[in-house]
């Protein structure tokens, strides 16, 4: 089946630093993938829709400048999370639409801490 | 609009019991359906999905049938493990590049 990993799965951090998680779809292409914010026991917030080679499509409420998101390749898209403060500790997971654009598969997580 | 409810949890089952977790939608069109687990610390994972009327998918013993006349994609398994212990999302999209969760729904599956 497909996979989508990230990279790093776990990250730790001082306040005011910017932190950067990729993305990869390993044995298909995409061009399309979205970026979620989990928090703990709840669902899965949409941050952006990324397309391969345009701008990053952001959800009402997220900042674009606060969480950059680069696509530019096929199978790699950057979430980077600039000046993080500890309210920007969550799960982040990725997801990455298959050829037939009909289902997503989704990366394992990456989980960002804050100091 | 689209949307995605689920039964709340959380669910916890004695290990064979029979296991239902409710998923009823509000879509415009035709919408592909899908359920996702969530092991803990983990991403999602595709479990099982239907992309048309009265389809069924299935995955690991579980099942789910894509009811129109009910919107309804409720899943269920006839005889639960420990190992099924997880979060479920029950999910729909109609174009592809929308997806709608729903909340989740924890199960615990006690020996």
């Amino acid at each position: 089946g497909a996979v989508v990993s990230q990279h790093p799965s776990w990250v730790i951090c001082k306040s005011g630093t910017s932190v950067k998680i990729e993305c990869r779809s390993l044995d298909f292409q995409a061009t399309t993938m979205f970026w979620y914010r989990q928090f703990p026991k709840q669902s899965l917030m949409l941050m952006a829709t990324s397309n391969e080679g345009s701008k990053a499509t952001y959800e009402q409420g997220v900042e674009k400048d606060k969480f950059l998101i680069n696509h530019a390749s096929l199978t790699l898209s950057t979430l980077t999370v600039t000046s993080a403060h500890p309210e920007d500790s969550s799960f982040y997971i990725c997801s990455a639409l298959n050829t037939g654009g009909e289902t997503q598969y989704f990366g394992p997580g990456t989980r960002l801490l804050v100091l | 609009g689209n949307s995605v409810t689920q039964m709340e949890g959380p669910v916890t089952l004695s290990e064979e019991a029979f296991l239902t977790i409710n998923c009823t939608y509000t879509a415009t069109g035709y919408p592909s359906l899908f359920w996702y687990v969530q092991y803990p610390g983990e991403g999602l994972q595709l479990l099982l999905k239907a992309t048309k009327a009265d389809d069924k998918g299935s995955n690991k013993g579980f099942e789910a049938t894509y009811r129109k006349e009910t919107t309804s994609f409720h899943l269920e398994k006839g005889s639960v493990q420990v190992s099924d212990s997880a979060v479920y999302f029950c999910a729909l999209t109609n174009t592809g590049n929308q997806f709608y969760f729903g909340t989740g729904t924890s199960l615990t599956v006690i020996p």
